[in-house]
């Protein structure tokens, strides 16, 4: 099986700039969650998406946005961009939210904001 | 809300030795699962190992095996006979039995494996 893809790998855009990275969960899973990871700040929890419902959302301000499509495919959105979005955004797919031991990253998309 | 702390920033090792990373955390459920992720500079995360809070034994992977203490909520990974394909930085993280899509990482330790 192909594992977890995100496109683009890496962006690069502008303060106040939108931007939208894709996330492609292994086949069969249909739970992706999203993280953001960043040198000061860690790895932190975006929001996760099952069966096109967002079911858990982090705590981060409304300009990040996600979605889910009926093939599982995973979008989010940021619009507005600031300096400090400059991160790497990491997407994870599972097969059922209730398989907890099954989690799988992608490589992730590594944006630039200048 | 659950946190989860790594003391140790870097860390370093020789190869073909062993070392301990660290990794504590705090919860007030009682149903949740602990992983260990490896992340190489290619940035790819892997999981290295998974423990289900219920089970009394400590998981193993190979060379890979963890010390789980519920009590005092410590999680620590023991990489025994460490190989330079080691050297990464390693994040703890939790996750809910029943907020199973969200997991909550420790700010990683970089492991340097010595030739």
């Amino acid at each position: 099986k192909a594992g977890v893809t995100q496109t683009p790998r890496y962006l690069i855009k502008t303060r106040g700039q939108q931007v939208t990275l894709s996330c492609s969960p292994i086949s069969g899973h249909r739970s992706v969650s999203w993280y953001q990871q960043t040198p000061g700040q860690g790895l932190q929890f975006l929001f996760e998406y099952f069966s096109e419902t967002q079911r858990n959302k982090g705590n981060f301000p409304g300009r990040f946005s996600g979605r889910q499509f009926s093939n599982s495919r995973s979008e989010m959105n940021v619009s507005t961009l600031e300096l400090g979005d400059s991160a790497l955004y990491l997407c994870a797919s599972s097969l059922e939210v209730s398989s907890p031991l099954k989690q799988y990253f992608g490589p992730g998309t590594r944006l630039t904001v200048l | 809300a659950q946190t989860v702390t790594q003391s140790q920033p870097e860390m370093s090792v020789q190869e073909a030795e062993t070392v301990t990373l660290s990794c504590t955390y705090d919860t007030s459920e009682s149903d949740y699962y602990l992983f260990w992720y490896k992340q190489p500079p290619s940035r790819q995360m892997i999981l290295v190992i998974r423990q289900e809070a219920y089970k009394q034994q400590n998981a193993t992977e190979n060379r890979f095996s963890v010390n789980f203490q519920k009590a005092a909520k410590s999680f620590s990974l023991k990489i025994s006979d460490s190989q330079l394909g080691d050297a990464a930085m390693y994040f703890c993280a939790y996750r809910s039995g029943a907020n199973a899509g969200k997991s909550t990482f420790g700010d990683g330790t970089t492991l340097t494996v010595k030739p």
